[in-house]
């Protein structure tokens, strides 16, 4: 069985600052991970994915994530919030055969200017 | 190819009402998965097909929900009987055969049950 937990329902920052959102899994198998943001009223748009390769996963607009292994964790950071990334980030686990893909319940990132 | 398409985007009907929604993936893409979003929760995994066949349900779907892709192309998802709480954005998304591969989602389906 698989499962994904997003520690933070809402996280607020002020532009220029950190963005850390923080993502546990559970996995049987070696998963693949993935974290999608979701604009309000639109579409599911992939950021990033880890599939077994360097832990240290890079993305679009500046975002990163690194997998830990030991943590069971894959948190999504960026140096430097900008308004734009205000949204709903939703960090996804999925199994080997990418079978079942599991959501979080997502983080909503408020931005202040 | 524009993506993955769904029809309607937006469904009002009665209690008790049927309702089909329809998903066209992405036409090389083998694998095709249906999820039901409801506000402030993340979408949730309704079922998976590979090709034409239907190869995981979860719990959540209801003896009053059916899905078939009967050429392995397009798919359709049923409720019959709807009641309020389907009310929910109903998401499609489709993957190719890179089981690593990002998930593309269409724009969903938006229900609205009265």
């Amino acid at each position: 069985a698989q499962s994904v937990t997003q520690l933070d329902s809402h996280v607020s920052v002020s532009e220029g600052t950190p963005v850390l959102l923080r993502c546990n899994y559970s996995s049987s198998y070696s998963p693949s991970l993935f974290w999608y943001v979701q604009h309000p009223n639109k579409g599911l748009q992939l950021l990033l994915k880890y599939t077994s390769a360097a832990t240290l996963v890079k993305g679009i607009n500046g975002f990163e994530a690194e997998f830990k292994k030991s943590e069971t964790s894959f948190h999504l950071t960026k140096p430097s919030a900008h308004m734009s990334d205000a949204a709903e980030y939703f960090c996804v686990v999925s199994d080997t055969g990418g079978f079942k893909t599991i959501f979080g319940a997502g983080t909503r990132l408020f931005v202040k200017a | 190819d524009t993506g993955v398409s769904q029809d309607p985007r937006h469904k009002i009907t009665k209690r008790g009402q049927n309702v089909t929604f329809r998903c066209d993936p992405i036409s090389e893409h083998n694998r095709l998965y249906w999820y039901r979003q409801t506000l402030g929760q993340g979408p949730e995994f309704l079922t998976y097909f590979q090709n034409e066949a239907q190869l995981e349900k979860s719990r959540l779907l209801s003896d009053r929900f059916s899905a078939e892709r009967p050429k392995g192309s397009f798919s359709t998802l049923e409720i019959q009987r709807t009641e309020q709480g389907d009310s929910a954005m109903y998401l499609c998304a489709s993957r190719n055969r890179d089981s690593t591969g990002e998930l593309f989602f269409g724009e969903g389906s938006r229900l609205t049950v009265l």
